[in-house]
């Protein structure tokens, strides 16, 4: 079964640091774009960042200079770097894959296949 | 950024009712819009993509239409299973955005 798997979430305070990582299975991990996104606790989905197949790189306005994403390709794995957290950063994150094989082009960039969320608390 | 936004927020209906959403785009989107399905402590689940293309395994009771600024998603005859919030997202330009959902209640 193709599947991600989050994890690395927990508890830090304000202005601290978190890594979360994303593992994928049963797919080719280097081929798909990938993303991370965000739901606080009765809120609605905010996208936060995501990788092209490429390596290129995006991130939405309220994270971009504290977030970095990359993706380790050799370990079927996508991370997250999250520097300078605030109580707003706390949330569920998921990991989400744009269905697009971007080598056949066969697909769409919606996103196909979701991980079960980490859970990330921003507090003191 | 493109703003999206979904109407109602809310909705109460019966079983067999059917029942649309809308997304609203802030500016075109061309087709780049999709559907998801989140049920309470669940990831999401993508219905809909390229605005009217079932995701495969998806009933054939959900269905989108719509291009540009203006979308659409019928469920044709609501089910028990159907009850759950629903979310429209627009990929045609970053960042990707969300519309705030629509949480679609037992009547």
């Amino acid at each position: 079964e193709v599947q991600l798997v989050e994890s690395g979430g927990g508890l830090v305070q304000p202005g601290g640091s978190l890594r979360l990582s994303c593992t994928a299975s049963r797919f080719t991990f280097s081929r798909y774009d990938m993303h991370w996104v965000r739901q606080a606790t009765g809120r609605g989905l905010e996208w936060v960042s995501g990788i092209g197949a490429a390596g290129d790189t995006y991130y939405s306005g309220s994270v971009k200079g504290r977030f970095t994403i990359s993706r380790e390709n050799a370990k079927n794995s996508l991370y997250l770097q999250m520097n300078s957290l605030r109580a707003g950063d706390t949330a569920v994150y998921y990991c989400a894959r744009a269905g697009r094989d971007t080598v056949t082009t066969w697909g769409d960039d919606a996103f196909d296949i979701w991980g079960q969320g980490t859970m990330v608390t921003v507090s003191s | 950024d493109i703003q999206m936004t979904q109407s109602p927020s809310t909705l109460s209906a019966s079983i067999g009712d059917r029942v649309t959403i809308t997304c609203r785009a802030s500016q075109s989107t061309g087709s780049r819009l999709a559907w998801y399905q989140q049920k309470p402590g669940k990831a999401p689940n993508l219905l809909i993509y390229k605005a009217s293309t079932l995701e495969n395994g998806v009933p054939s009771r959900f269905s989108g239409s719509g291009s540009g600024t203006e979308f659409t998603l019928t469920i044709s005859s609501l089910q028990p299973d159907d009850f759950a919030t629903y979310y429209c997202q627009q990929y045609t330009s970053y960042p990707w955005t969300f519309g705030q959902g629509t949480k679609v209640e037992i009547k």
